[in-house]
């Protein structure tokens, strides 16, 4: 089983900052095959990039993902107040799927 | 409008069984494959099952493996949950997420997801 480490766990941070957030794996996650998303309180999980790089449809030019082999990073490049929320790394490369433990961005 | 509902969610002692199902539309059903995703309170998210458009392919979290069984009816475009000896450790919001991509095999990103049905094991 891949174990994906998230970090920081939390982070507090101002519309408008630029910020980037970690995602390890415990080992090699085949094809790229990593996606995040985005969850608001009460609701469901949103699918925001998934083979690592791509945005999924409807996703803003402000989220970016990167990173190959165990290494990836989600970049949100200016942060609206609507962005603040939990976010969660997934490998799904291979059986079985997993997630991280999940980032919260907070508002300073 | 694309749409994923779940149901049959609800409070069970610990060794009973519940069946959750979820209801799609909007979307061509077994064109894709399925998963079932449960959070529980306060936590972060866990994969539980996944099946192909055929299913043809099924894969289950080690945590559930042996007691629950997912299934689906194409042509009553649903997916389903059979969860035997449920354990306090079960309770959790249950989502129903649908594969973005490819019908024949589960490793796929979730594009569509469900409310959730909250599920609660205690006596």
């Amino acid at each position: 089983e891949i174990v994906l480490t998230q970090s920081p766990g939390t982070l507090s941070l101002s519309p408008g900052e630029r910020v980037t957030l970690s995602c390890r794996a415990s080992q090699s996650v085949s094809g790229s095959y990593l996606a995040w998303y985005q969850q608001k309180p009460g609701q469901a999980p949103r699918l925001l990039i998934y083979g690592a790089s791509s945005r999924a449809t409807g996703i803003p030019d402000r989220f970016s993902g990167s990173g190959s082999g165990t290494d990836f990073t989600l970049t949100i490049s200016r942060l609206e107040p609507e962005d603040f929320a939990v976010y969660y790394c997934q490998h799904y490369g291979s059986s079985p799927i997993t997630f991280g433990q999940g980032t919260r961005l907070e508002i300073k | 409008e694309v749409q994923l509902v779940e149901s049959g969610g609800g409070l069970v002692q610990p060794g009973r069984s519940l069946r959750l199902s979820c209801a799609a539309s909007g979307f061509t059903f077994d064109d894709y494959a399925m998963h079932w995703v449960r959070q529980a309170p306060g936590k972060g998210l866990e994969w539980v099952s996944g099946i192909t458009w055929n299913s043809g392919s099924i894969g289950y979290a080690d945590s559930v493996k042996g007691r629950f069984t997912i299934s689906r009816d194409n042509a009553k475009n649903s997916l389903y949950l059979q969860m035997n000896s449920l354990r306090a450790e079960d309770t959790a919001l249950y989502y129903c997420a649908k594969a973005r991509r490819l019908p024949a095999a589960i490793q796929d990103a979730f594009d569509i997801w469900g409310q959730g049905t909250m599920v609660t094991v205690s006596s």
